[in-house]
């Protein structure tokens, strides 16, 4: 069966500290990724999604950036965090693009 | 673009009633429909989805939902509420083809109380 896991599972950061989030998936090969936040426990934002390894589409201009140097790895960074960076970061996977997405546990961060 | 309306930010209903968490949809062309659930503090769990067929699709835990194209509709249902379905639910669409196709765009989330 497939999983999802991110790490790590809470973190809190100063402003202007760099960032990086890891989303892995088991049990699956060449699935499409996705990184979401959340903000104040409601509705959930498109960030990024990729197709395939080294293949990144960005949903929001802002300081964060994504990467996939590996099938079933999927990377959220920041340079420098701010404040408004603070949320529930929430790491998802499909097969193909046309049917469900499957959940992550999640990350929450708090930029100080 | 593609839209989710989910109207009311909470329901409230008393544990053995039925329960009805609405959601109205706008995409260019035929729709791909879920529902989620979301529990404090952790990630989101696929309860059920419309592709095509019959319009009435069953789900996780006893919920189901009724896909209703002229109202533009897909409210998620149970015949009795329990307690333990207290969480938070998410509606969201995707396009079949075209632009946006590859992404899921979520409501904003209806939080359900189930009142002992």
């Amino acid at each position: 069966s497939q999983t999802i896991h991110q790490w790590p599972a809470t973190l809190v950061q100063p402003v202007g500290s760099p960032l990086s989030l890891e989303c892995t998936v088991e049990g699956t090969s060449n699935p499409n990724l996705y990184w979401y936040r959340q903000a104040a426990g409601r509705g959930l934002q498109l960030l990024f999604y990729s197709v395939g390894i080294g293949q990144i589409s960005s949903e929001v201009p802002q300081n964060l950036s994504a990467s996939r140097p590996q099938d079933r790895q999927f990377i959220l960074s920041s340079k420098k965090l701010l404040l408004s960076d603070s949320g529930f970061y929430l790491c998802a996977w499909s097969s193909g693009g046309r049917g469900e997405q499957f959940f992550g546990p999640g990350t929450r961060l708090t930029v100080l | 673009a593609q839209s989710v309306a989910q109207p009311e930010d909470q329901v409230n209903v008393a544990e053995g009633n039925p329960l009805t968490v609405k959601c109205t949809y706008s995409v260019s062309g035929n729709p791909y429909l879920f529902w989620y659930v979301q529990y404090p503090n952790r990630g989101l769990q696929f309860l059920l989805k419309y592709i095509t067929g019959d319009n009435l699709v069953k789900g996780s835990y006893g919920f189901e939902a009724e896909f209703n194209k002229s109202q533009t509709s897909f409210h998620l249902k149970k015949p009795s509420a329990l307690v333990s379905d207290s969480a938070l639910y998410f509606c969201a669409v995707r396009a079949v083809s075209g632009a946006g196709s590859y992404q899921l765009t979520f409501g904003k989330g209806t939080k359900l109380s189930v009142i002992p």
